[in-house]
């Protein structure tokens, strides 16, 4: 089946870019999530890319796709304290189900 | 307010105890969905429902039932809950053809 692989762990120093990383499997995707997680509560959308463009860039955040590779990133600018949270990876294709991927923590240090 | 309710947010049950975790939203959406979120996994699709009466098996949908008699009540039902069910559960709905999903603030459940 469909499998959405990150890294588990990005510890980044308050100030500086982070860069998160995705890869997916499934070739038919039409939408990219990106979803914020923070301590005690439920999932929130970051941001989504439709699976015909590059990039696409809001405010501090930048995801850029490469199709052919099937990798998805975020990059989240000037990181802050208030962005440590877990950000999790999901595509849908034509099922209409989303697939997760496990989550990446993002620890941000003074 | 648009939200997603889930009740109990915290549950410790025993093993075999039937027990059924609510879950209703306001937002008049057609798409439901249960996820459990387990360390190390992220979420896994349970069950999902694109309308009324109608609801389809997710990822790992084994030990579980729901229901979908009206639009904004998408209960989650463990017949006999068992120690690996022990797990965060999060209910979400989003409207037909829309992308974004909102999501529940979850239910800690323990299966003792």
């Amino acid at each position: 089946g469909e499998d959405v692989e990150q890294s588990l762990f990005l510890s980044v120093r308050e100030g500086d870019s982070s860069v998160i990383n995705c890869t997916y499997t499934d070739s038919s995707s039409t939408y990219l999530y990106w979803y914020k997680q923070e301590p005690g509560a439920g999932l929130q959308l970051l941001t989504y890319i439709f699976s015909n463009m590059d990039m696409k860039q809001d405010q501090r955040l930048t995801v850029l796709l490469n199709k052919k590779d099937k990798h998805l990133s975020l990059r989240i600018a000037d990181t802050q304290t208030g962005d440590s949270a877990i950000y999790f990876c999901a595509e849908e294709g034509r099922s209409y189900i989303p697939t997760f991927g496990r989550g990446t923590s993002l620890i941000v240090h003074p | 307010e648009a939200q997603v309710t889930q009740n109990p947010r915290y549950l410790i049950t025993v093993t075999g105890k039937k027990l059924t975790v609510t879950c209703s939203q306001n937002m008049n959406h057609e798409y439901m969905s249960w996820y459990r979120q387990d360390p190390g996994l992220g979420l896994r699709q349970i069950y999902y429902s694109m309308n009324v009466e109608v609801t389809d098996k997710g990822d790992v949908p084994e030990g579980y039932k729901v229901s979908r008699k009206e639009k904004r009540n998408f209960p989650l039902i463990l017949e006999s809950p068992s120690p690996n069910q022990t797990s965060l559960y999060f209910c979400a709905s989003r409207p037909d053809g829309a992308t974004e999903q909102y999501f529940g603030p979850g239910t800690r459940l323990t299966v003792t």
